[in-house]
């Protein structure tokens, strides 16, 4: 299995501000994606973060709100811009594991709980 | 479209009883389903998933699915419910996208399990 470090764990941002979440990997991935999840409700995909080249974005998400990086196999980082109060949610990092006997199972980071006043 | 549905928000089961989240899913070609589950403040972990073979897959924690293809099914079961089971439960599926591939997450089922 991966193991998934996001940073910050959570945070307080003021409306207008912009925040970088971070996702660490401790083996390379090839599909990492970004999922945004209210409290107690189900998963959204924002985008597929591909090495090397641009993010797939899901309808409704678009580049200059949700940039996303992905320098490399192992990190990859979005950032959250010009943040109203309707961006307080979870942020989920998630990647697929590509090993034999755990082919196509998602793992998860533990998310980063961001607030916006 | 391609999608995932979990027909229930809420299931209560009496604890030593069997218990059965539902799960029915639309997709074209041959469905990949997994079954996700959140316990409270914690991230979502990996419970079991189908690929291919054996319609019931056994998973962790006693979990187990069954995949019925005519019922376009895969119903997350346990013999014998622990109160310890009370979690988020989610369903999803695996669908091409764009040439790679993404995971669409069903509505999620929280289970009770009573003492």
């Amino acid at each position: 299995s991966a193991v998934i470090s996001q940073k910050p764990s959570r945070d307080i941002c003021q409306r207008g501000t912009s925040l970088t979440i971070q996702c660490q990997v401790d083996s390379q991935v090839t599909m990492m994606f970004w999922y945004r999840q209210q409290p107690g409700q189900s998963l959204t995909l924002i985008a597929t973060a591909n090495q090397g080249s641009e993010a797939t974005y899901e309808s409704g998400f678009v580049i200059d709100k949700f940039p996303i990086s992905r320098p490399n196999l192992t990190f990859s980082t979005l950032t959250v811009s010009n943040m109203s109060p309707e961006d307080s949610s979870i942020y989920l990092c998630s990647v697929v594991a590509g090993q034999s006997g755990r082919l196509y199972e998602q793992y998860f980071g533990p998310g980063t709980r961001l607030t916006v006043t | 479209a391609q999608s995932v549905a979990q027909p229930e928000d809420q299931v209560n089961v009496a604890e030593g009883n069997p218990l059965t989240v539902k799960c029915t899913y639309s997709v074209s070609g041959n469905p990949y389903l997994f079954w996700y589950v959140q316990y409270p403040n914690r991230g979502l972990q990996f419970l079991l998933k189908y690929i291919t073979g054996d319609n019931l897959v056994k998973g962790s924690y006693g979990f187990e699915a069954e995949f019925n293809k005519s019922q376009t099914s895969f119903h997350l079961k346990k013999p014998s419910a622990l109160v310890s089971d009370s979690a988020l439960y989610f369903c999803a599926v695996r669908v091409r996208a764009s040439g790679t591939y993404k995971y669409i997450f069903g509505t999620g089922t929280r289970l009770k399990v009573l003492a």
